[in-house]
């Protein structure tokens, strides 16, 4: 089955700096990729995702790029606010097996 | 997205005790999965629940532990039966909307077994 390693497992920044996630999988038939934050005692919210077909997506201060070849997918935030201090889980899913499976998790810090 | 909700959202049980954890999703969606996520820890699947037939466990889950009802396309049910402190953890349910694989989660049941 599909195997996602997430590092670092302990970020922080400061406030303004960008930080960098970074995820591998292991099965090279996975097409789909999201990203999800979780902050304290809440639900994991997804935040953005990106399809095989596609190597970098963005959304004002969140981006994702996508390494097929290397099975490396990364999330970045720029402009690092308090707010975005959570745990965020990157997470990998193969067609028709319909199961998505997640990484370990990175507990980010933004220190103000 | 989905409106998800959560039944009950805690409870601390005794152990040996079962506790049924509901899941209503305000659409009708094909895929719903129950999590399982321990303190500090990432998401674990227990199953996948579909309409109309039975769940499919990964491993390490049993059905006589873990048994799911899935009676229509907005509902699931979870229960976990004779409890052990270690069984104290966030149960979440998800669902995937249509068919591109984005799973939206509910808030959580948190368990505490004592």
């Amino acid at each position: 089955g599909e195997n996602v390693e997430q590092h670092p497992s302990t970020l922080s920044v400061q406030e303004g700096d960008s930080a960098v996630i970074k995820c591998t999988y292991s099965d090279s038939a996975s097409n789909y990729f999201p990203w999800y934050k979780q902050e304290l005692g809440k639900r994991p919210q997804l935040i953005i995702d990106i399809r095989s077909n596609v190597g970098e997506k963005k959304d004002q201060r969140i981006a994702v790029t996508l390494n097929k070849t290397a099975k490396h997918f990364s999330l970045h935030i720029t402009e690092t606010q308090p707010e975005d201090s959570a745990v965020y889980f990157c997470a990998a899913s193969t067609p028709g097996y319909q199961k998505v499976t997640f990484g370990t998790g990175t507990k980010l810090q933004v220190i103000p | 997205s989905a409106v998800i909700s959560q039944k009950p959202s805690r409870d601390i049980c005794q152990r040996g005790t079962s506790l049924t954890i509901q899941c209503q999703v305000d659409s009708q969606v094909t895929m719903m999965f129950w999590y399982r996520q321990q303190p500090g820890q990432s998401l674990t699947l227990i199953a996948t629940a579909n309409q109309g037939s039975e769940a499919t466990y990964e491993s390490g889950f049993v059905i006589d532990k873990f048994p799911i009802s899935r009676p229509n396309l907005t509902f699931s049910t979870l229960t976990v039966s004779n409890m052990s402190p270690e069984d104290s953890s966030i149960y979440l349910c998800s669902v995937e909307v249509s068919t591109k694989e984005t799973q939206y989660f509910g808030p959580g049941t948190r368990l505490l077994v004592l």
